[in-house]
């Protein structure tokens, strides 16, 4: 079965660099959930979309944004980045609308500010 | 309002039984429970929606209390490959398309 697609799978930038993730959900999926997770934390909701409209934000810093495309494909922008950003970024797609079911996590982008 | 999770870690025998409890204050819409393995993602367990609902994922299974304010998971004759943090996520009334906040987790390790 299709998973969620994630890249890159490892990005090291320099501070103040910016840094683009890409998420693609599973098909037919119509919400998609960004989560940050850092060393030995639990994850943290970021911001979410569903049908391609941003539905709910989290703890996402006013450096970062994100958007979701036509093909349902999402990308998280981060600028100005800072040592602090280093953490695992999950994206997670589920289907929400008639009955609700687990969100489905990919693989993650480990990022390393430095 | 970060859901509590307990006990915050835990170590088997290959066999043993374990339960992991997650509790709210407040009465949530949704309790979904995640294994997380050291690097990986998060997979999903299950989803629990109704209050006195249980659910079973062969020797892993679920339950979320009449009020809704808590679910625990249990784990029977557990395996080595059940090792790995378990977290629970919750979804409160009136948020948006399934936003969850996690628990802390619960580090399960189990030996030979």
């Amino acid at each position: 079965a299709a998973g969620v697609i994630q890249s890159p799978r490892h990005l090291i930038k320099e501070k103040r660099e910016t840094a683009t993730l890409k998420c693609y959900p599973i098909p037919r999926h119509d919400t998609v959930y960004w989560y940050q997770q850092g060393p030995g934390q639990d994850p943290q909701f970021l911001i979410s979309f569903y049908e391609k409209m941003q539905s709910d934000k989290g703890s996402i810093p006013d450096r970062f944004s994100a958007q979701q495309f036509s093909d349902y494909h999402s990308e998280l922008n981060m600028s100005s980045l800072e040592l602090g950003d280093s953490a695992l970024y999950f994206c997670a797609s589920s289907k929400t609308s008639g009955s609700r079911l687990g969100q489905y996590f990919g693989p993650g982008t480990r990022l390393t500010v430095t | 309002q970060q859901p509590v999770q307990s006990p915050q870690a835990v170590i088997l025998r290959e066999g043993e039984d374990a339960v992991i409890n997650c509790s709210s204050s407040k009465a949530l819409y949704s309790v979904h429970w995640y294994r997380q393995k050291h690097g990986e993602a998060p997979v999903f367990l299950m989803i629990l929606l109704k209050g006195g609902e249980q659910k079973g994922h062969e020797k892993i299974s679920a339950s979320f209390n009449e009020k809704k304010q808590q679910s625990s998971l249990y784990l029977t004759a557990s395996q080595l490959s059940y090792s790995g943090t378990y977290f629970c996520g919750t979804e409160k009334y009136g948020g948006s398309q399934g936003n969850l906040i996690f628990g802390k987790g619960t580090k399960l390790s189990v030996k030979p």
